[in-house]
């Protein structure tokens, strides 16, 4: 299967502790985006990726949180000093260029919990 | 702020009925207007999705109904079964392409 895969699937960890979840795109996809979905809530966008810039993050991100995408292939997102109100799903997913339209194809998430 | 509104939040239909989600979004400057399904464990996957310059497109049983000057948006699944059941999203972007999405309607057909 080539389609996006997320790394781990499932997180549990202590309030104060940092996390790191991994995305592979589906090969030659430029454009990566991170997404976050509550309980009950449709995905929220994050950030996003065009090869291994970073074109945007949104207000959601706060200091603690900080996303990476080198070489412009896998990207990693870290949460440090989590707090109870960072349990969600994450969400990644990608496109081939981008661009109004462009189909964005996501992956199967990484569900965190914050104890 | 909401941009995207979505109703109902849960939805039962009879097996072979039909099913309707309404959405409602307030920027005009949204033009990408995609439909999201999601079941559980899974990431939302690409249904079906329209531009604001047509007022119907149809998939096999499924077809969102665009209306531009109201600013809504509908999904309609006909003949409904027990396999659609699962989270629709509706959804709206611009030409920042990141997607906003609603709050999502759970839909359960009886079989």
């Amino acid at each position: 299967d080539t389609g996006v895969s997320q790394d781990p699937r499932h997180k549990i960890t202590k309030r104060g502790q940092n996390v790191t979840f991994r995305c592979d795109p589906i090969s030659e996809h430029n454009r990566l985006y991170w997404y976050r979905q509550t309980l009950g809530q449709g995905p929220e966008f994050l950030t996003y990726f065009q090869n291994e810039a970073q074109l945007e993050k949104s207000r959601l991100l706060s200091d603690r949180f900080s996303a990476e995408r080198p070489k412009g292939s896998f990207s990693t997102l870290e949460i440090q000093r989590t707090e109870q109100g960072d349990s969600a799903m994450y969400l990644c997913a990608s496109s081939p260029l981008g661009g109004l339209g462009e189909t964005q194809y996501f992956g199967p998430g990484t569900r965190l919990l914050v104890l | 702020q909401q941009q995207v509104k979505q109703s109902p939040q849960s939805l039962i239909v009879q097996k072979g009925g039909i099913s309707i989600i309404n959405c409602a979004y307030e920027n005009t400057a949204f033009d990408y207007f995609p439909w999201y399904q999601q079941f559980p464990g899974k990431g939302p996957a690409l249904l079906i999705a329209i531009r604001p310059d047509v007022s119907e497109k149809k998939e096999g049983r499924f077809t969102i109904s665009f209306n531009k000057s109201a600013k809504q948006f509908s999904l309609h699944i006909m003949d409904s079964q027990p396999g659609d059941s699962a989270t629709y999203f509706c959804a709206a972007s611009d030409r920042d392409d990141k997607i906003i999405f609603g709050k999502g309607t759970r839909l359960h057909i009886l079989p």
